[in-house]
């Protein structure tokens, strides 16, 4: 079936650096690839997606390229800030598995920004 | 907007007396799911419908319940919850698994923070 792995961290950055929040997945045919944030107290939101190779996804300053060949989305921000602190959760939604509606997400990175 | 609508946000409640969270959405989605999220547990689904009067099991259906006799709202029901059922809830909504709408993006409430004591 699908699966997704990313870094659990907690991961703690100070503002400005680089970020990066790596995500591999598993799945059969082509899948579409989800980023979803997730702010303290607060529902999960979309950041970005990209449905097909070599697409890239962006928002807020983040990005994500989907590498079929290295089945990888990884997250990249040039420099963070402190609002970015949240947990970011990688996903895919494909033709198998995940719940009948093709979803399957990784367990979530807790990223904390220090100023 | 397009929104899914979670009710009541918290709740603290007592072993063993029944409660309903309710979830609404109005983007006319077939597809709409309960997930419960426990740290270093991820998301983990717990029911989900296809669509009006179709449900069924998630991965973790173990003392829930669920209906959808409307297409719109998804209620998810506790009927004698236990301590164990604290967590954090969340309903999703999305277009079902076909062609072009494997390409859109699943729906989330706000959250429901339930404490059972």
């Amino acid at each position: 079936g699908n699966s997704v792995t990313q870094m659990e961290g907690p991961v703690t950055l100070s503002e400005e650096a680089f970020l990066t929040i790596n995500c591999t997945y598993t799945a059969t045919g082509y899948p579409s690839l989800f980023w979803y944030v997730q702010y303290p107290g607060e529902g999960l939101q979309l950041l970005l997606k990209a449905t097909k190779a070599d697409d890239k996804g962006s928002n807020k300053g983040f990005e994500a390229t989907y590498r079929k060949e290295t089945t990888s989305f990884h997250l990249e921000k040039g420099s963070v800030q402190v609002s970015d602190s949240a947990v970011y959760f990688c996903a895919l939604r494909g033709l198998s598995g995940g719940g009948a509606d093709g979803l399957t997400f990784g367990k979530g990175t807790h990223l904390i920004i220090q100023p | 907007e397009a929104q899914v609508t979670q009710n009541p946000r918290y709740l603290i409640t007592v072993t063993g007396k029944k409660l309903t969270v309710t979830c609404s959405q109005n983007m006319n989605h077939e597809y709409m799911s309960w997930y419960r999220q426990d740290p270093g547990l991820g998301l983990r689904q717990i029911y989900y419908s296809m669509n009006v009067e179709v449900t069924d099991k998630g991965d973790v259906p173990e003392g829930y319940k669920v209906s959808r006799k409307e297409k719109r709202n998804f209620p998810l029901i506790l009927e004698s919850p236990s301590p164990n059922q604290t967590s954090l809830y969340f309903c999703a909504s999305s277009f079902t698994r076909t062609g072009r709408a494997l390409r859109t993006e699943a729906f989330f409430g706000q959250g429901t923070r339930l404490t059972v004591v």
